[in-house]
């Protein structure tokens, strides 16, 4: 079965760049999460969309952005890259209508490091 | 915002063996999860619960929701080397619509010795 798609899974920046993760979620699946996971953490929600528009915003910073497109992969636009930016992301997915089990599946994470 | 305390952090078991974890919470969710996440990779989903009291099984696991609707057990019977992992609980509060995001407990470092 189709998984959630991440990419890069690697990436590895220098303080006050750009980066840009990408997310494909899982086919028919209209809603999109972001989490952030710090080593040795748990995973911290950043922001959801369903349906193209936010749906819930949690613990991002406004130097992060995210939008989620008409073929309802997101991406998540982080600049001004700070060290402390290092970390796992993991997009996840689950289908949004009202009734559905509410099952999240989650990637395998894009791992940015910010030297 | 919510919080989960999930217990214990860590445990070292021998091979075979069966093991429980927990979690609690201040507030009422609506939905309960358990994942399991290997070093590198993101977590996968091992149980869902739904509803206050549910027993669910998934093969050697076995994971209940508390009737108060503020807690969670897993089991994991007759344990083996793969069972080795970080176990991380997750609560939803609400129920249906459009937003499922999840609060996750801190996690619980699984080691099994051969």
């Amino acid at each position: 079965a189709a998984g959630v798609i991440q990419s890069p899974r690697h990436l590895i920046k220098e303080k006050r760049e750009t980066a840009t993760l990408k997310c494909y979620p899982i086919p028919r699946h209209d809603t999109v999460y972001w989490y952030q996971q710090g080593p040795g953490q748990d995973p911290q929600f950043l922001i959801s969309f369903y349906e193209k528009m936010q749906s819930d915003k949690g613990s991002i910073p406004d130097r992060f952005s995210a939008q989620q497109f008409s073929d309802y992969h997101s991406e998540l636009n982080m600049s001004s890259l700070e060290l402390g930016d290092s970390a796992l992301y993991f997009c996840a997915s689950s289908w949004g209508v009202t009734g559905n089990t509410g099952e999240l599946f989650f990637g395998e994470g894009s791992r940015l490091t910010v030297l | 915002g919510q919080q989960l305390n999930q217990s214990p952090q860590s445990m070292f078991i021998q091979e075979g063996e069966d093991v429980s974890m927990n979690c609690t919470s201040s507030s009422i969710f609506n939905t309960w999860l358990w994942y399991k996440q290997d070093p590198g990779e993101g977590p996968v989903l091992l149980i869902a619960l739904y509803k206050a009291g549910e027993l669910t099984s998934n093969g050697r696991l076995t994971a209940q929701f508390g009737i108060t609707r503020k807690d969670s057990f897993l089991n994991i019977s007759a344990s083996i080397p793969s069972d080795v992992g970080i176990y991380f609980c997750a609560g939803q509060p609400n129920s249906g619509g459009s937003n499922y995001k999840l609060t996750f407990g801190k996690g619980t470092l699984l080691t099994v010795n051969p």
